[in-house]
């Protein structure tokens, strides 16, 4: 089975700008996760879908944003791109079972100048 | 709040050179404590899931090992390869998503 594959790898934007990323999960695999990954912080959760719903959010601002489709790929959106926001952003999926694993894929590297 | 601390933060060891890595946790309701390692410039890779206390995992080299408050993670007579940062997290009760900590860089000499 492929893995989790997200796009871009790297990116880099401007202050003000926004920005879109996308993840595409394992095959069969319908709740895909999100995650920004910084030196200072760690990885901290930004939100989960299940089924095009959003299930759970973390504590990040608005300006963070994503949708599910209905094959379960997964996109992300930043607004408002701040300097702080420069991070690995990284997507994860897992089969539905509160019990199951998640699997990552190998992130997009966001640099805000 | 869930709340994972891991210790070390930094490990140097000499190849062969056994050791444990600590994960330390508060959660409300564990429903699984996962490992993952994570190498430069890649996404975590899923290692073993824990789901009660006195629970034991084995991979390789790698033991895992769980406690109410804590789990340990073993390595034995460990080889450069197994050069990484290893991350600790749980899920609690109520949400799916992960809580982290912000793992141990572990470097083994040859």
């Amino acid at each position: 089975k492929a893995g989790v594959t997200q796009t871009p790898r790297y990116l880099i934007k401007t202050r003000g700008q926004q920005v879109t990323l996308s993840c595409s999960p394992i095959s069969g695999h319908r709740s895909v996760s999100w995650y920004q990954q910084t030196p200072g912080q760690g990885l901290q959760f930004l939100f989960e879908y299940f089924s095009e719903t959003q299930r759970n959010k973390g504590n990040f601002p608005g300006r963070f944003s994503g949708r599910q489709f209905s094959n379960s790929r997964s996109e992300m959106n930043v607004s408002t791109l701040e300097l702080g926001d420069s991070a690995l952003y990284l997507c994860a999926s897992k089969e539905e079972g509160s019990n199951q694993p998640q699997h990552f894929g190998d992130g997009t590297r966001l640099s805000i100048l | 709040e869930d709340q994972v601390t891991q210790s070390p933060e930094a490990l140097r060891l000499q190849e062969g050179e056994s050791s444990s890595l600590n994960c330390s946790y508060t959660v409300s309701g564990l429903r699984g404590l996962f490992w993952y390692r994570q190498d430069p410039g890649k996404g975590p890779e899923f290692l073993f899931t824990l789901y009660s206390a006195g629970e034991e995992k084995e991979k390789e080299r790698l033991k895992a090992t769980l406690t109410k408050k804590e789990s340990f993670l073993h390595i034995t007579a460990p080889k450069p390869e197994d050069s990484a940062t290893y991350l600790c997290a749980v899920r609690g009760g109520g949400a799916d998503g992960l809580t982290f900590g912000k793992g141990t860089h572990l470097i083994i000499q040859p």
